[in-house]
């Protein structure tokens, strides 16, 4: 079974830009959610996605969206970068909401310059 | 407001020893507790997840267990290998939500 799976890996972007950031699922998992990972502030997240509709939200700027489609892939995409936006983000899914077992992607390395 | 702490932050023994990983969380009001191992520049990998209602979980070398009353866990790594060198987090979930709130990590260094 294939696990999650995210791309791009490496991203380089200017200030001032725009990014889309890609998560698929682990095969019949439902729920997807995003987290931003930083030195100083360690992991943090960002929302939960699922049956296509935001269940949760983090403390982030408007600036952070995301979606969620049919087959369950998420987007998410940072408008307006801005330098203190570099980081690793990582996605994560599980079957469902509740008690189940979360399983992260290898994270997108965002480079804000 | 739930927060996890992991302490110590920074952790090097030599290859054999047993040793032990604390995380603790100020709300005892949990859903699940999971342990994470990552390596450097990478994703997270799951290594143990602990319901609310049980007290520990095993897997190989790694066993976790859970005290919601003191709020605390415990990873204990038996015979420790330089391939378990890594930062190992620990998460809490609180809520019927997919987050998670993790702690800082402890970065193990096992030497040869």
């Amino acid at each position: 079974k294939a696990g999650v799976t995210q791309t791009p890996r490496y991203l380089i972007k200017t200030r001032g830009q725009q990014v889309t950031l890609s998560c698929s699922p682990i095969s019949g998992h439902r729920s997807v959610s995003w987290y931003q990972q930083t030195p100083g502030q360690g992991l943090q997240f960002l929302f939960e996605y699922f049956s296509e509709t935001q269940r949760n939200k983090g403390n982030f700027p408007g600036r952070f969206s995301g979606r969620q489609f049919s087959n369950s892939r998420s987007e998410m995409n940072v408008s307006t970068l801005e330098l203190g936006d570099s980081a690793l983000y990582l996605c994560a899914s599980s079957k469902g909401q509740g008690r189940h077992e979360q399983y992260f992607g290898p994270g997108t390395r965002l480079t804000v310059t | 407001k739930q927060e996890v702490t992991q302490i110590p932050a920074a952790l090097s023994v030599p290859e054999g020893e047993n040793l032990v990983l604390n995380c603790s969380f100020t709300d005892s009001a949990i859903y699940n507790l999971q342990w994470f191992r990552q390596d450097p520049g990478k994703g997270l990998t799951s290594l143990l997840l602990i319901q609310s209602s049980q007290r520990e979980q095993t897997s190989g070398r790694l066993n976790a267990s859970l005290d919601k009353s003191s709020g605390r866990s415990t990873l204990y790594i038996a015979a420790s290998q330089p391939g378990d060198s890594a930062t190992y987090l620990c998460a809490v979930k609180t809520s019927n939500t997919g987050k998670l709130i993790f702690g800082q990590g402890t970065t193990l260094q096992v030497k040869p």
